[in-house]
Formats: C-alpha cells, sequence, structure tokens
C-alpha cells in the first residue's frame, strides 16, 4: 500500500496565487522529509530538506521565502509556494526515509499550473 | 559535467527481451543506490536499493553497482509490456536528499 500520501494531486490558479501542497507519512513518523520538482522532460531535483520541528534545508538557487515548507509534526510536511507565476508551473513531489540508510519512498506528487 | 548522467532514450525492445538501462556518476561521496520506475503523472516507485559494489536480484530484476567505475546498471529480465516507463537511476551520500538521472524511457514492444 502505500507510504506517503500528497494532496493535492492537480492544482490551477491564477498568478499571484499562494498554494500549500501536503505530504503524509502514512507508515512512519517521519524527522525528515524531501520536496523535489520536476519539470517537463527533465529529472527530479532536489528542493529542500523538511525537518520536523526546525527550519528546512534549501538547496542552492531555491528561494526560501518563495516555497515555505513547514514540518509541524512527524507525519506532516507543507509546501507553500507563495504569489507564484507561471514559471512555477512544475511537477512537486516529496518524498519520506525511515532514516539513515534507508530509501525514499514518494508520494504521487502534485500538478501546479500557473495562468 | 552532470553528477549524474543517463541516457533518456527512448530505448524500444521486443517483448521477453532482456533490459539494460545505466548510469554513470562522478561523485564518489554517494554511499547509496537506487532504481526508480515512473509512469506518466506518477510518483517514481522504489524498485531496487543498493549500497555496496555487486549485484542485486529480486525477481526479474537485478541492480549492479560498480564503485570503482562508477557505474550502475539495472536488468530486467523478460521484459513485459507494463514495464513500459521511465526508470530513473537515483543516488544518495549519508542522510542527504536524492541526486536523480534524467530518466530513460523504456518501451516494451507486443
Amino acid at each position: 500500500g502505500a507510504v506517503v500520501s500528497q494532496h493535492p494531486s492537480r492544482v490551477i490558479c491564477k498568478s499571484g496565487t499562494s498554494v500549500k501542497i501536503e505530504c503524509r507519512s502514512l507508515d512512519f513518523q517521519a524527522t525528515t522529509m524531501f520536496w523535489y520538482r520536476q519539470f517537463p522532460k527533465q529529472s527530479l531535483m532536489l528542493m529542500a530538506t523538511s525537518n520536523e520541528g526546525s527550519k528546512a534545508t534549501y538547496e542552492q538557487g531555491v528561494e526560501k521565502d518563495k516555497f515555505l515548507i513547514n514540518h509541524a509534526s512527524l507525519t506532516l510536511s507543507t509546501l507553500t509556494v507563495t504569489s507564484a507565476h507561471p514559471e512555477d508551473s512544475s511537477f512537486y513531489i516529496c518524498s519520506v526515509s525511515q532514516g539513515l540508510g534507508q530509501p525514499q519512498h514518494f508520494g504521487d506528487g502534485t500538478r501546479l499550473s500557473i495562468l | 559535467q552532470k553528477e549524474v548522467e543517463q541516457d533518456p532514450g527512448p530505448l524500444s525492445v521486443p517483448e521477453g527481451a532482456i533490459v539494460s538501462l545505466n548510469c554513470t556518476y562522478s561523485n564518489s561521496a554517494f554511499q547509496y543506490f537506487m532504481w526508480y520506475r515512473q509512469y506518466s503523472r506518477k510518483g517514481p516507485e522504489l524498485l531496487m536499493y543498493t549500497y555496496s559494489s555487486g549485484n542485486k536480484e529480486d525477481g526479474r530484476f537485478t541492480a549492479q553497482v560498480d564503485k570503482s567505475s562508477k557505474y550502475i546498471s539495472l536488468f530486467i529480465r523478460d521484459s513485459q509490456p507494463s514495464d513500459s516507463a521511465t526508470y530513473l537511476c537515483a543516488m544518495r551520500r549519508g542522510a542527504d536528499g536524492l541526486t536523480f538521472g534524467k530518466g530513460t524511457h523504456l518501451i516494451i514492444q507486443p
């Protein structure tokens, strides 16, 4: 069965809107979750590492004020794309891992389209 | 040079053939190696996970890691049309997030 639940699966909204995406770990408590982005015909690129109870760690080139991450519990991390613009249109996907040395399991992603 | 190189394909083979998918990498700090399968508009599904050089087999899938050459492979035996998908190699250092290859689009012809 699914290990990770991601919601919503699809969002279409106007430019300037803020969009919140939820990622839930269903099978275990996850102190760390990861957020990735995938543009068409490109690979998944790590955006940030979400740490429960502390600030997220962002990859180089990812604006932390644009992509707000909140990891308030051991089973839920949220990514908010603030004031989204058409160039933010992409496939956003989260993953969870049980710990060091364990594989990452992915949700089914959120397809975001900004008009 | 990208950290992980993977031929995007497409790779088209007849049903029943053995499929060979490969990735090379440049960062010797990578410790864990994975293969994921991704269908269109879906999240990646973990197929194989290894952390040492050598072979690991699971059903029709065999993962091979050669750390000295910085080269990993995935073999699929008795390929089926349902195996048609994009196959992503991924690597990890410690507890870091994953670094992915670009993915190989595989087509199994009935």
